[in-house]
């Protein structure tokens, strides 16, 4: 799978809205993009995910750069629920299995 | 509600013994993993199932067996000859093995071997 970078930690005010920012210069012309949360001791939750056009969902907004080598996952309004480690995703077709390999993520604090 | 069910949440054995943690879907996903997560690490490919009574090694199956007799069941067994058995294990599931499917989570085994 194709290296992601993420902020380690950001910060966030609930009720706001959040942007979570993920950079995959070497992506390939069929890598998905997909976004997933963890809170601890919980199984990784899936968030959303897209190929090359922005993707909305009832979770939050994927906004994908044109030349796909970036992509920001959007909480439209932070609750203290959205608190976890947020990871970005590159997932190929390898032809055997598309695994998920999660790198450090990045760490969401929501304060009141 | 549609969803992944994983037991025990938490389970104890002593070593040198065999224990199976237990996976059920109902989400009708022909595709099921196993995934092994070490603290402050991601996660680890142990086996995973495209269909029935088929299934293959991810990157750390040494030491793991599965079987996937139902669709809807893929049970995981932890032998005596898997080293460092400790972990979060996490069984998932998804439409299928293809990158643009989504995977879907239970709630995990906590494994402790002493």
């Amino acid at each position: 799978d194709a290296k992601t970078t993420q902020p380690n930690s950001m910060e966030s005010n609930e009720e706001e809205p959040v942007h979570l920012p993920c950079n995959h210069s070497t992506i390939s012309g069929t890598d998905y993009i997909h976004w997933y949360r963890q809170l601890p001791s919980q199984g990784p939750e899936y968030v959303i995910h897209g190929l090359t056009s922005n993707v909305n969902n009832r979770m939050a907004s994927l906004a994908i750069a044109e030349d796909r080598k970036s992509s920001t996952l959007i909480l439209h309004r932070a609750t203290l629920r959205d608190a976890a480690v947020y990871y970005c995703i590159l997932r190929d077709w390898t032809g055997t299995a598309s695994k998920l390999t999660f790198g450090t993520g990045t760490r969401l604090q929501v304060t009141l | 509600d549609g969803g992944i069910t994983q037991s025990p949440k938490y389970l104890f054995r002593k070593e040198g013994q065999n224990v199976t943690l237990s996976c059920e879907q109902n989400l009708n996903h022909d595709a099921m993993y196993w995934y092994r997560q070490d603290p402050g690490q991601g996660l680890r490919l142990i086996y995973y199932s495209q269909i029935v009574n088929d299934f293959q090694k991810g990157d750390i199956a040494e030491g793991y067996s599965v079987s996937r007799e139902k669709k809807e069941s893929f049970p995981l067994t932890v032998t005596s000859a898997q080293k460092n058995p400790t972990a979060f294990y996490l069984c998932a599931s998804s439409l299928g093995l293809a990158p643009g499917y989504e995977q879907y989570f239970g709630p995990g085994t906590r494994l402790t071997v002493t």
